[in-house]
């Protein structure tokens, strides 16, 4: 099974629309990460946790909440989704210890905005 | 701040070529880690490897090499006898070595298309 999950992988949905994409983890690590990818762009931070009571925003969080439910589970929230919103998502998790800071990723949630 | 610049949008070689992909970087940090990703068509990212700021060692495993040059804040990524299979999207990224702020900052991403 694999380590970093995400659901749903893909979605299609309307303008203003709320969409929740959540993300489990099995690695017992203590860091999650949201981003996005945009053709062109590379992967931009929304919003990172580095444990169950810090949240963090990214560079780009405008328009996205998240929750950090438990050690394992960090969900995103578009609370009303717009077009420019259309992007590929991935949540992505570390565990800074060792001096260890490589980040591993769940297989993406393809998110379209109508 | 952090920045990461792939200069090289696309490249596209013939099977069996080598092809060298390059990433600069810039950061105020004494000691930072850089990483490069691999974003297969499928579109996972899998971490190819980290290197250190304080170990220039260049690293090879396999048909991949990586060149890291402190001195000109490039970290290379280079595939040997390259083959179809490694068609893909390469992203270099970089973090600050304390594990207080490991945030990483990526490149903007290299796509690569091997021929047969």
């Amino acid at each position: 099974d694999a380590d970093v999950t995400q659901t749903p992988r893909n979605r299609i949905t309307k303008t203003g629309k709320r969409i929740m994409l959540e993300c489990s983890q099995t690695k017992g690590h203590d860091r999650m990460y949201w981003y996005r990818q945009d053709p062109g762009l590379g992967l931009r931070l929304i919003y990172y946790s580095f444990d169950v009571k810090d949240i963090n925003k990214g560079e780009i969080s405008d328009g996205y909440s998240v929750s950090r439910q438990a050690q394992a589970k960090f969900s995103l929230s578009l609370e009303s989704a717009i077009p420019n919103q259309t992007a590929l998502y991935f949540c992505a998790t570390s565990d800074p210890g060792q001096g260890r800071s490589e980040q591993f990723f769940g297989p993406g949630t393809r998110l379209t905005v109508l | 701040a952090q920045k990461v610049t792939q200069a090289q949008t696309e490249i596209s070689v013939v099977e069996k070529e080598d092809v060298t992909l390059d990433c600069v970087y810039e950061t105020r940090d004494t000691t930072y880690y850089l990483f490069w990703y691999k974003q297969p068509p499928s579109g996972e990212l899998v971490f190819l490897i980290r290197r250190n700021s304080f170990d220039e060692q260049n690293e090879i495993s396999g048909r991949y090499s990586w060149n890291f040059q402190k001195s000109t804040s490039s970290f290379n990524f280079t595939i040997t006898a390259s083959q179809v299979v490694d068609s893909a999207v390469y992203f270099c990224a970089l973090s600050p070595y304390t594990g207080a702020n490991s945030k990483l900052t990526f490149g903007k991403g290299i796509t690569l298309s091997v021929r047969p």
